[in-house]
């Protein structure tokens, strides 16, 4: 069965730091993709990466995929209080269309 | 707003019950999922649609059904309600039948007491 792991699963961070989220996974595939949830509330799309190598970025957050070591990277820069969630990688077999989600990293920036 | 809709949003019923959820894709998408959210089991896939047609199958118990509809709507059945089932219940919907990028509604909130 496809494995999907993130770490940390929880992360505290102040205003201004940076860091790192990590997804590995267990299986061959070349797409991930990584999700936003606020409390409550439904999963909101941030990056969609479908090749080797990709690396996208939106405003303090981007994303990267190494499908070689089967690993992908959401770095966040100079955290915001607006960036407090919950962020979910996803990964689908190439072969299939079903969504395997990570356990999800909490994030909690303080002032 | 992702243009996913689901009803309703909230639903408490007892033990034994049965409860229907229903979800509208966005327009012009031919797929909807159906995922569970709960604390234990994470986010979990249930099963897809593709334009009525069942395409895949994930952790979906027996006492659960779904079936999408001409309108593409889909609805998920829920039967024998067991105080587990009690989580959250999204339904997304994406073009294809390979999901490139998945849309996700609002979520329907059960609670099974």
């Amino acid at each position: 069965e496809l494995k999907v792991e993130q770490n940390p699963l929880f992360l505290s961070m102040q205003e201004g730091k940076n860091y790192t989220i990590y997804c590995n996974y267990s299986t061959t595939s070349d797409r991930l993709y990584w999700y936003r949830q606020d409390p409550g509330k439904s999963l909101e799309s941030l990056f969609v990466l479908l090749s080797n190598g990709a690396v996208k970025q939106e405003g303090r957050l981007m994303a990267s995929l190494d499908t070689k070591a089967r690993l992908s990277t959401l770095h966040i820069t100079a955290a915001v209080h607006d960036l407090s969630a919950t962020y979910f990688c996803a990964v689908d077999k190439n072969t299939g269309n079903q969504f395997y989600f990570g356990t999800g990293t909490s994030l909690t920036v303080i002032p | 707003d992702s243009g996913v809709t689901q009803t309703p949003k909230h639903l408490i019923t007892a033990t034994g019950q049965r409860v229907t959820l229903r979800c509208s894709p966005r327009s012009g998408d031919l797929s909807v999922y159906w995922y569970q959210q709960s604390l234990d089991q994470g986010l979990q896939f249930l099963i897809q649609y593709y334009n009525g047609e069942e395409r895949a199958k994930g952790n979906i118990l027996e006492r659960f059904s779904a079936q999408q509809f001409p309108d593409l709507h889909s609805e998920l059945n829920l039967s024998s309600l067991e105080l587990g089932d009690s989580a959250l219940y999204f339904c997304a919907s994406s073009v294809g039948d390979s999901a490139r990028e998945q849309y996700f509604g609002p979520g329907t909130r059960l609670t099974v007491t």
